[in-house]
């Protein structure tokens, strides 16, 4: 079955410092999504990206945030200037043509800024 | 604005039972709703979708209900077992295409 693949698992990075994650999303899915969960949370929707730009994205998602589909494989969030209240298990999902089908989430990266 | 809401945030059962988790909405304009399965610190596994326009989903010893009047889904587990121990998620997809998440129930069953 299609997978949407994550790297790294965990990653440690030091208080600001830049860290990008990756995220190969389902080759035939349209709809790009990152999603968080800071530990003991609920999940929270970060932004949806669909044609190369930004569909939507939450009030958590500043400047601090960017997305980008640098090739036609993979999807990267790249946070800026880390804080420690970054911290947080990052998850990306992928949808299809229509994103009520459901998604497709990969199994996170562990983001752990000190 | 969408709220999700799962009740109890944690459940204790003997093997064996059957059981029943519980997802409230407040807003019935959603496209669907889906129950999700997290281990600790890993990733969300997805259990089943209903769309808004269907009533219920079944996997194997899992059936999902969706009430949109009522703004409830419940997720049915028959005969439960120890690998089942997990936190069980449910979001709704709103309006906006973007899934409000409950902040689960942490079920334990012990054998």
């Amino acid at each position: 079955e299609p997978e949407v693949t994550q790297t790294p698992s965990h990653q440690v990075t030091q208080m600001g410092q830049e860290v990008i994650l990756r995220c190969v999303p389902i080759s035939n899915h349209l709809y790009f999504y990152w999603y968080r969960q800071i530990l003991g949370q609920k999940v929270e929707f970060l932004v949806s990206f669909y044609n190369n730009e930004i569909s939507e994205k939450s009030e958590i998602f500043d400047d601090q945030f960017s997305v980008e589909r640098p090739d036609g494989s993979n999807f990267t969030l790249k946070i800026r200037s880390t804080k420690l209240e970054d911290s947080a298990m990052y998850f990306c999902a992928s949808s299809e043509s229509v994103p009520s089908y459901g998604y497709t989430f990969g199994s996170g990266t562990r983001l752990t800024v000190v | 604005k969408q709220e999700v809401t799962q009740i109890p945030a944690a459940l204790s059962v003997p093997e064996g039972e059957n059981l029943v988790l519980n997802c409230s909405f407040t807003d019935s304009a959603i496209y669907n709703l889906q129950w999700f399965r997290q281990d600790p610190g890993k990733g969300l596994t997805s259990l089943l979708l209903i769309q808004s326009s269907q009533r219920e989903q079944t996997s194997g010893r899992l059936n999902a209900s969706l009430d949109k009047s009522s703004g409830r889904s419940t997720l049915y587990i028959a005969a439960s077992q120890p690998g089942d121990s997990a936190t069980y998620l449910c979001a709704a997809l709103d309006s906006n295409y973007q899934l409000i998440w409950g902040a689960g129930t942490k079920l334990i069953i012990k054998p």
